[in-house]
């Protein structure tokens, strides 16, 4: 088994911030992803990362940035805080040979004054 | 469009009840997989079901991939089944999961 950390949990900011996310793995993934939930929706992808040194755009990448650091972390940051992104943003990971198979961590909450 | 539409969109049961999902995705749809989220926890795998029938306790998948839908029967459910429930599936050979909105499940006593 393995687990999905991120820091941290709550992150408060004021709007036109830089804020930075932070994921770490330790199944051993190759692939790692990052979320954004906003309250009682379904999940949009940011950006995500096929193998250590990848760095890929979802559909919602505007306004961030990604850092795949090494293989077991990758990080989210948030460009300019806005107020209407606040949210819950979520990583995951999955194994190279079954994307689908995602695992994710429990989540940072944004909030943005 | 949307390329995986859940419904409903929300479903309110009492403790014993069963429930029934469904998910419908596009054609080029691939490896459908069933997740849970607990009310302001992370998303849990529940089942993957590319195809065929799944059964895992008292959860049962049932993917036709010809007619492009999906399933998720719970038999028998608890109050600890409420949460929102997603369908998510991969686009042909991508690596990216598309993600339904979700159908929120309520158990009440």
């Amino acid at each position: 088994g393995g687990i999905i950390t991120q820091t941290p949990k709550f992150l408060i900011g004021q709007e036109g911030q830089k804020l930075t996310l932070k994921c770490q793995q330790n199944f051993n993934h190759d692939t790692m992803y990052w979320y954004r939930q906003d309250s009682g929706k379904g999940l949009r992808l940011i950006y995500y990362s096929i193998t250590e040194n990848d760095l890929q755009k979802g559909d919602l990448s505007e306004g961030y940035d990604a850092s795949r650091e090494k293989k077991s972390s990758f990080s989210l940051t948030v460009t300019s805080a806005q107020k209407n992104e606040m949210a819950v943003f979520l990583c995951a990971s999955s194994p190279w040979d079954n994307y689908a198979e995602q695992f994710f961590g429990p989540g940072t909450r944004l909030t943005v004054l | 469009g949307q390329q995986v539409q859940q419904s409903p969109a929300s479903l309110v049961l009492q403790e014993g009840e069963n429930a029934e999902l469904q998910c419908n995705f596009s054609s080029t749809a691939t490896q459908l997989q069933w997740f849970y989220q607990r009310p302001g926890g992370s998303l849990v795998s529940l089942l993957y079901n590319p195809s065929g029938t799944k059964h895992t306790g008292r959860l049962t998948s049932t993917t036709v991939t010809k007619e492009r839908r999906s399933s998720l029967h719970i038999s028998s459910s608890q109050i600890t089944d409420s949460g929102t429930y997603f369908c998510a599936s991969l686009q042909g050979t991508g690596s990216k999961l598309s993600f339904g909105k979700g159908a929120k499940l309520t158990v009440s006593p």
